[in-house]
């Protein structure tokens, strides 16, 4: 079964709020995690990643957030655009092996 | 462009035929690897290479399947007897092997078996 997974499978938001997508895992010995943005017809793209000894990371307009303790992660995406409309999904690396949750499609409404 | 690419980009084909497809990953890339990707589903893992050595293959892998990296640069990836269930977008990845090394994807094959 799915190492990774997520909380909802659609998320819609206002352009220009803040949105918030989450994703739990299940392997409490997962040490680094990956967050792939995908638009249609293309392959996903890395957008930030984090270890296991932070429990934040920021990039530009997104921050990742790890609660080791129940074993969650989200993704921030700040004044989102109507370019983040895409799926996201979270990923857990095992060195060369990425294996992925079923994604959240985000959808941005004008 | 100097990103992963991937050829053909879509593929009808029709049961019990036999597909390619061909990964260039990106050029210093040591390590490449194949993903699988349903209607609705994350990618899941297929095999990977370092350099031209197949270190690992899925149990989702088939006898039908089999990847090639020959001189560690490009890959192909080969269906033989396709089935209906193989309709997919086949990804391919790049990274350098160093731990947590980044894998960059290209934009896949989708193959349609009818």
């Amino acid at each position: 079964g799915e190492s990774v997974g997520l909380h909802l499978p659609t998320l819609s938001v206002q352009e220009g709020d803040n949105s918030i997508i989450n994703c739990a895992y299940s392997n409490s010995a997962s040490d680094y995690f990956i967050w792939y943005k995908q638009e249609s017809g293309k392959g996903p793209q890395f957008i930030i990643d984090i270890r296991s000894n932070m429990d934040k990371r920021q990039g530009q307009r997104v921050t990742v957030l790890l609660n080791k303790t129940v074993k969650h992660l989200s993704l921030q995406i700040a004044a989102t655009q109507p370019g983040d409309s895409a799926v996201y999904f979270c990923a857990e690396n095992n060195d060369y092996k990425l294996s992925f949750g079923a994604g959240t499609t985000v959808t941005v409404r004008a | 462009d100097t990103g992963v690419s991937q050829n053909p980009r879509h593929k009808i084909t029709k049961r019990g035929q036999n597909v390619t497809f061909r990964c260039d990953p990106i050029s210093e890339h040591n390590r490449l690897y194949w993903y699988r990707q349903t209607l609705g589903q994350g990618p899941e893992f297929l095999t990977y290479f370092q350099n031209e050595a197949q270190l690992e293959k899925s149990r989702l892998l088939s006898d039908r399947f089999s990847a090639e990296r020959p001189k560690g640069s490009f890959s192909t990836l080969e269906i033989q007897r396709t089935e209906q269930g193989d309709s997919a977008m086949y990804l391919c990845a790049s990274s350098l092997s160093l731990q947590g090394g980044e894998q960059y994807f290209g934009p896949g094959t989708r193959l349609t078996v009818t």
